[in-house]
């Protein structure tokens, strides 16, 4: 069965500085990979997804994602976060079955300080 | 791209009861799903509900329980039953679209329960 695992709960990053979320998965085959964020009151969004092809995913809002078979990782990483990046991260696994059935991890809050 | 709404977005209900939620599309797609994020939690697939066909329920969530409906294309319901507080949760309606290979689930903001 696929899994997630995401080991950081939380991290705090100053402005302007780069930042990095783990994120490990456990999946048989070839992984469907994404990452959602997830804004207070409001639904999940898509920053980016890996199905095949470049390893390194680049998203939404300057994020960007590397894809390690080796590692069976997918961090996120992005190089000078903004104050409104601070938010929930979840990254998730699909496998495809005519759609994506997303397994989530447990997320990782993101707070930024001044 | 989809977007989706649910109503109501927050609600605060009594134990034994059951709520309604609603989730609205404004593009038709073939695929439904429901979440569940209870707190300090990550998501959990509750089913998948495909118009016209009963819902597909995933290991741990039962219809009795969890009864929804998709009576077309752009529209479903999923049904809170005789809650207790353990049903305190955000649920989240989602939807698959987008053409093939460059597809993606795009999902409503959700509805946030509490159960007293």
């Amino acid at each position: 069965a696929q899994s997630v695992t995401q080991p950081d709960i939380h991290i705090t990053v100053s402005e302007g500085a780069s930042l990095e979320l783990r994120c490990n998965y456990s999946y048989g085959a070839t992984p469907y990979l994404f990452w959602y964020v997830q804004s207070p009151g409001q639904g999940l969004q898509l920053l980016l997804k890996y199905f095949s092809g470049d390893t390194l995913v680049q998203g939404i809002k300057g994020f960007e994602a590397e894809f390690k078979r080796s590692q069976s990782s997918f961090n996120l990483r992005k190089p000078s976060v903004h104050w409104s990046d601070a938010a929930e991260y979840f990254c998730a696994v699909g496998s495809f079955s005519g759609f994506q059935k997303l397994v989530f991890g447990t997320g990782t809050r993101l707070l930024v300080s001044p | 791209s989809a977007v989706i709404s649910q109503k109501p977005s927050r609600d605060i209900c009594q134990r034994g009861t059951s709520l309604t939620i609603q989730c609205q599309v404004d593009s038709q797609v073939t695929m439904m799903f429901w979440y569940r994020q209870q707190p300090g939690q990550s998501l959990t697939l509750i089913a998948t509900a495909n118009q016209g066909s009963e819902a597909t329920y995933e290991s741990g969530f039962v219809i009795d329980k969890f009864p929804i409906s998709r009576p077309n294309l752009t529209f479903s319901t999923l049904t809170v039953s005789n809650m207790s507080p353990e049903d305190s949760s955000i649920y989240l309606c989602s939807v698959f679209y987008g053409a093939p290979l460059n597809n993606e689930q795009f999902f409503g903001p959700g509805t946030r329960l509490t159960v007293l």
